[in-house]
């Protein structure tokens, strides 16, 4: 079946530096979802993106839609402690809604 | 506006007992969601409802789990005999409707799913 893999699994950096993290799937979609999930609560929506080549921006973080339609990518600017967290990117496999999530990406900041 | 609501928040129940969850959707909303998240993993869809029909159930181990959503607002799941490998979180999403719109411009807008904080199973 469809497989979404995220890396790096885990990434442990200093506060204010930059952050990256991919998504890759061996099928298209046209649409890619990152959301972030804090300790203890359920994942929160982060950034959708609809269009190849899409780049979208929510303050500190962008991210782009791959022009292959297979993969998507996560940029965190300049990271401050509360970025630590799980992201996860998830895309819809069929027309009901039914998402699929990568395994995620863990972040940590050292202040 | 308040969020997805579920109880318990944590369980922790011995294998074979019996478990259910709880879950109250944004109001308005009616698509809810099941997803199972296993430590290290992410979230993955049990059961999906629209209104009060199921819409999707292709990954419920139905020998074991049901869920019901009977007058289309809250939500049930449960799990009976639990199994060691049903240590997981339970979360809940939901979202004003499952349609998925095309658009000519090549891709459609996939309606928000909004999560609660989920339920933490631990099967001893």
């Amino acid at each position: 079946g469809q497989q979404l893999n995220q890396s790096p699994q885990s990434m442990f950096i200093q506060e204010g530096e930059d952050v990256s993290m991919n998504c890759t799937s061996s099928s298209i979609f046209n649409t890619w979802l990152w959301y972030k999930q804090d300790p203890g609560e359920g994942p929160v929506l982060l950034i959708a993106l609809y269009k190849a080549g899409e780049l979208t921006s929510n303050g500190r973080l962008t991210a782009q839609f791959g022009i292959t339609r297979k993969d998507s990518f996560l940029n965190i600017s300049a990271s401050i402690p509360s970025d630590v967290g799980i992201y996860f990117c998830a895309g819809p496999y069929n027309q009901g809604g039914k998402l699929i999530f990568g395994q995620g990406t863990e972040l940590s900041v050292k202040p | 506006e308040a969020g997805v609501a579920q109880s318990p928040r944590y369980k922790i129940i011995e294998k074979r007992q019996s478990v259910a969850f709880w879950c109250n959707p944004i109001s308005g909303h009616a698509t809810l969601y099941w997803y199972q998240q296993i430590l290290g993993q992410g979230p993955k869809l049990l059961i999906q409802f629209q209104n009060n029909g199921v819409v999707d159930d292709s990954q419920l181990p139905k020998d074991r789990f049901s869920a019901e959503r009977l007058k289309g607002v809250d939500s049930t799941l449960k799990i009976q005999p639990a199994k060691l490998e049903d240590s997981a979180v339970y979360l809940c999403a939901s979202s004003l409707e499952y349609s998925y719109r095309f658009s000519r411009l090549g891709g459609g807008k996939q309606e928000t799913q909004y999560f609660g904080p989920g339920t933490r199973l631990l099967v001893l």
